[in-house]
């Protein structure tokens, strides 16, 4: 059984990093193929898709948030992170994890960005 | 960057009817893929490489289409198909999703 779970600070202030994990169960991020994407959606808005890793490390970003973004991943405990650097409230959001083919996501953690 | 662009934005269907939603895109893509989300859910998984059912999806959703001009279809709506439905490509980076198409019961 496949499930995915997102965490993250809640509420963080403008020009702060926003330090987001994602914990999984049923698939290895060493299995070949196999990716874990994250995918924000501002309240009331549609998917903005951010950056995807890949077992062999390579990583994709949207390049309209390139320079903010760096994803990562822990193979041996099953967690993939990403770091979005000097925040603002335009990022306020809900954050989604999903594994590569986006058949399974996890069930989004919302990140408020406020003075 | 590939835009999608859906239509119609927001619709309304009866019980029973077909709905058909579309999915433009603004270079030829080889595969769309469509997802649908209730209020308060995350988005669930519809079609994949066009026209593949994914596990556990009703069969009166299906999909089709090629290069730049894609749809959904559902050949019989029904109330739990109330939702808002994206179209997503990554045949180029960066992976883009459509605007959304609202769908509501009559």
């Amino acid at each position: 059984q496949v499930t995915l779970k997102e965490s993250g600070p809640g509420i963080l202030q403008p020009s702060q990093t926003l330090s987001l994990t994602c914990t999984f169960s049923g698939f290895s991020l060493s299995t070949y193929g196999m990716g874990v994407g994250w995918i924000r959606q501002p309240s009331g808005k549609g998917l903005e898709w951010l950056a995807n890793i890949w077992w062999d490390d390579d990583k994709y970003y949207n390049p309209s948030l390139k320079n903010r973004l760096t994803i990562s991943k822990d193979t041996s405990n099953n967690q993939a992170f990403l770091k979005i650097t000097n925040v603002d409230t335009a990022d306020t959001a809900t954050y989604y994890c999903a594994r590569t083919g986006f058949d399974y996501w996890g069930q989004g953690v919302m990140v408020t960005v406020s003075s | 960057e590939i835009v999608l662009t859906q239509s119609p934005t927001t619709t309304a269907a009866s019980p029973g009817e077909k709905v058909t939603i579309t999915c433009l895109a603004s270079s030829s893509v080889s595969n769309m893929y469509w997802y649908q989300q209730k209020s308060g859910a995350s988005p669930k998984l519809l079609i994949y490489s066009t026209s593949s059912l994914a596990s556990g999806v009703p069969d009166r959703f299906s999909g089709s289409g090629s290069g730049t001009s894609y749809s959904l279809t559902i050949n019989t709506m029904e109330a739990e198909d109330a939702a808002t439905y994206y179209c997503q490509q990554w045949s180029s980076n960066p992976l883009t999703f459509g605007s959304g198409t609202k769908l509501e019961i009559k």
